[in-house]
């Protein structure tokens, strides 16, 4: 089935840490999307890749960073984790071309202690 | 660049009863309009959308209408029941290769 996968789906971590989170999607799309949520409240977006070796910065100041070497993956790191980055990440994709639709992923809830 | 603002931010209504949430985007180029319920734990998934040449769009006890002159557009869910419960988010995309500005959220409860 078609979806958004995004591992771990919780995390508890020390500061200083780096860590990386996973996003896979099996739709096809080309835009992917990562965007930092306390729970139910703003998406703030972070970073965004429109295809292979593309990357945007979102609107959200952050110490992270992103890669896309292939198309269905899209992970994202912190170097180094600090407190601040508690929250939870969601990872989105959206079809190229009049696709404007995002679908979301699971989301990760990141603890950092 | 675009800008969403979402009212109310928070919305109790009784059972049975409609509830309105209100948008307003800043850019009239702004070409797709999507609402987003978050129910708790989980994932935003899109319940309803419209472009910018329809005036008004309607599934099942959900409704979206734009208003392109004011720059404004609404979701109304008449015959409300407790899972409707969550968070929702709207959005607007204002250009081609630009990703989706999301408003604050409005939690909505339905007290039963």
């Amino acid at each position: 089935e078609a979806d958004i996968y995004q591992t771990p789906r919780y995390l508890v971590i020390g500061t200083g840490k780096k860590i990386t989170l996973e996003c896979s999607q099996t739709m096809g799309h080309d835009k992917m999307y990562w965007y930092q949520q306390d729970p139910g409240m703003e998406l703030h977006l972070i970073h965004y890749s429109y295809g292979v070796n593309s990357t945007e910065k979102g609107d959200l100041s952050s110490e992270s960073t992103v890669s896309r070497i292939r198309t269905e993956h899209f992970p994202l790191t912190l170097e180094s984790a600090r407190p601040s980055h508690t929250s939870q990440y969601l990872c989105a994709s959206s079809e190229s071309g009049g696709g404007d639709t995002q679908y979301f992923g699971p989301g990760t809830r990141l603890t950092v202690l | 660049g675009e800008n969403v603002e979402q009212h109310p931010s928070t919305l109790s209504v009784q059972e049975g009863d409609s509830a309105v949430i209100k948008c307003t985007y800043s850019d009239s180029a702004s070409n797709y309009f999507p609402w987003y319920k978050q129910e708790l734990g989980k994932r935003p998934q899109l319940i309803i959308d419209i472009r910018s040449n329809v005036g008004e769009k309607k599934d099942q006890r959900i409704a979206v209408t734009l208003n392109k002159t004011a720059k404004h557009f609404s979701l109304h869910i008449t015959e409300t029941q407790p899972e409707d419960s969550a968070v929702y988010f709207c959005a607007a995309k204002w250009m081609r290769n630009t990703p989706l500005v999301f408003g604050k959220g409005t939690r909505l409860s339905v007290i039963a």
